[in-house]
This record gives structure tokens, sequence and C-alpha cells, in this order.
């Protein structure tokens, strides 16, 4: 079984200024991971994903991620937010099934 | 390319009341998922089909929730009848296989049940 834990679930932060959402799994076996945002009112959209290869994946919107296996994390990051940017953002594992994390909210303040 | 396509977006129903919702996914992906996503939380599973036939729907509460699609393409997810507690936002999603990468998801199904 495959599980998700996102480690927080509010983020506050101004914009232009770096921003990391934490992301922890736990599974028996290999997995593929991805980080998916949702705006209000809207279904979600992709936004990266790691299934082999280099361990720094790079997304749309200038996010990017680092799966570290020893760690088992796959945390987000973007070097600088824009007010756009505000979304709730949800942190998934496929082994079988496609497992979401429970969402960060991300509110960019001006 | 239209995307995977759901209705209606906003459902209000009264208790014990009967409600479907539609979903039409991207043309060619073979399987197509029903998620359902509460109040601040993450989208769960509840079924998923590989074209016709359902190959998971361990999640489905099946005393009231049905779910078909028939002809492998579009797919209508029921509810008979409904509760207070089944208020929540119904994903449909889509993809070609089920073993890679991510899905494409529809903008949803906001059911209220007053």
């Amino acid at each position: 079984a495959q599980s998700v834990t996102q480690l927080d679930s509010q983020v506050p932060v101004f914009e232009e200024a770096p921003v990391e959402l934490r992301c922890n799994y736990s599974s028996s076996v290999s997995v593929y991971l991805f980080w998916y945002v949702q705006y209000p009112n809207q279904g979600l959209q992709l936004l990266l994903k790691y299934l082999s290869g280099s361990t720094l994946v790079k997304g749309i919107n200038g996010f990017e991620a680092e799966f570290n296996k020893s760690q088992t994390s796959f945390h987000l990051r973007k070097p600088s937010v824009h007010i756009s940017d505000t979304a709730e953002y949800f942190c998934a594992v496929k082994g079988g099934k496609l497992i979401f994390g429970q969402g960060t909210e991300l509110s960019v303040k001006p | 390319e239209a995307g995977v396509v759901q209705s209606p977006r906003y459902k209000i129903i009264e208790k014990k009341q009967p409600v479907a919702f539609w979903c039409n996914p991207i043309s060619g992906h073979n399987t197509l998922y029903w998620y359902r996503q509460n109040l601040g939380q993450g989208p769960e599973l509840l079924i998923r089909y590989e074209n016709e036939e359902a190959v998971d729907d361990s999640q489905l509460p099946k005393d009231r929730f049905s779910a078909e699609r028939l002809k492998g393409v579009d797919s209508t997810l029921k509810i008979q009848p409904a509760e207070l507690g089944d208020s929540a936002v119904y994903l449909c999603a889509s993809s070609f296989t089920p073993g890679q990468g991510g899905y494409t998801f529809g903008s949803g199904t906001r059911l209220t049940v007053v």
C-alpha cells in the first residue's frame, strides 16, 4: 500500500519569495510521483511528474521538484512566486492506484 | 483537444433524492476514473474503468452508488438516494494506460445535498 503526507496544510508567502511545499510518501514498491495544482472551482492540473531518471524534475509555471529516495520525499519548489500561484497543491503517488495527499494551500500575498 | 468534460458543474439536491453525473474523457483514453473530493481533502478514488470494465470499484459505496461506461467511452456516476455526507466535488479523469504518467482531470461536479 502507498500513502502520501503533505507536511503543511497552509503556506503563506510574499510575492517574489521562494517557496517549498513538502511531501513525504511511503510505499513497499517502486512508485511514480506527481504534483498537481487546483485553482478555485477547477479540476486538477498536472504540474510535474517523476517516473524515472534524473531526480530533479522541472514542471510548468517555473516549479520543480526533487525526488529523494532515501528520505522518501518529493518536495515542490519555486524560486520566486507570483500572486497567480495562489492555489491548492496536491502531491500524489502511484504504485497501483493514484493516491493523493491532503493538499497544501499556497497563499501568495503582495 | 476538448479535455475531460463533466456535467453538470454544480448540483443542489435534497437528501434522499437521486443524482447523476456525466463524464466524457479525452478521445482515445481507454482508462477512466471517478474520484470524490471532500472539502479540504485530496481526491479519493471511487472507481476505475478499463474500457467498459470496472477493474477497481473497491472504494465505491455500492449500497447507494453506481457507475457505468457501457460503450467504453463516456461514463455516468449515480447516487441513489443521496445523503448529506455525499456533498463533495466529484472528479472524472482519464488516461491512455493505467501504468504510466498522470491523469487528465475534468473540472468536476460540485454536489450539495441539503
